[in-house]
């Protein structure tokens, strides 16, 4: 299996532009986590999917996030309008099911750099 | 509250072993994760415990008492190629995972 996709790589945009983050998880995988990491807060659980549905969404920051799965194969992380401290690598990471198939398979990340 | 608690930075030598601790208090307990991370790279998978003792992978072991809400991970013969953070995850009754900060290992030759 390729692993899971994320894109783009790297974004570097300015203050006030709109962000889409893409992810496409393992085939056959049920849930899909959406995650923020930086050097003061570490890693952070922002929203996850389960079956396509958001399931818990209480570490989105605030309004401007918001993200969507309108497909089993794909999910959309939407930072609208982004600020300099939205600057971190971003990882999409999905999983199978419950016990030791909650394995969580990440995603390389995007990072993220607001200016 | 949920918390997991493991040292911020750990130096150990190459070709030593060295043991990173993981304690967690956490509302239930379905498992527990530990997961590499190098610098400027995800998460990859390392180990998952569920019931107590200890699970073997090579170089790698992983050990967990569940009474004692604790946790370790073992690395034997140190490589360079170890150096990376060490990650400590918990899966809890509702099955989310709860992340520890991570510990930093320096290996030094």
């Amino acid at each position: 299996d390729a692993g899971v996709i994320q894109s783009p790589r790297h974004e570097v945009t300015e203050m006030g532009q709109e962000v889409t983050l893409r992810c496409k998880p393992i085939s056959g995988h049920n849930s899909l986590f959406w995650y923020r990491q930086t050097m003061m807060r570490g890693l952070e659980l922002l929203i996850y999917f389960n079956n396509n549905v958001p399931i818990d969404d209480s570490g989105m920051p605030e309004d401007r996030f918001s993200a969507k799965m309108p497909n089993a194969s794909f999910s959309t992380l939407k930072i609208q309008p982004s600020e300099p401290r939205d600057s971190a690598v971003y990882f999409c990471a999905s999983s199978l099911g419950t016990g030791d198939t909650d394995t969580q398979y990440f995603g390389p990340g995007t990072r993220l750099t607001v200016l | 509250g949920q918390n997991i608690d493991q040292p911020t930075e750990m130096t150990a030598t190459e070709g030593a072993i060295v043991q990173i601790n993981c304690t967690y208090q956490t509302s239930g307990f379905n498992g527990l994760f530990w997961y590499q991370q190098h610098a400027g790279e995800a998460p990859t998978f390392l180990s998952y415990n569920v019931l107590d003792g200890l699970e073997e992978k090579g170089r790698f072991s992983s050990f967990l008492s569940r009474s004692k809400g604790y946790s370790y991970l073992l690395l034997k013969e140190l490589q360079m190629k170890d150096s990376a953070s060490y990650l400590c995850a918990v899966l809890d009754s509702n099955y989310q995972l709860i992340w520890g900060a991570g510990t930093k290992l320096i290996i030094k030759p």
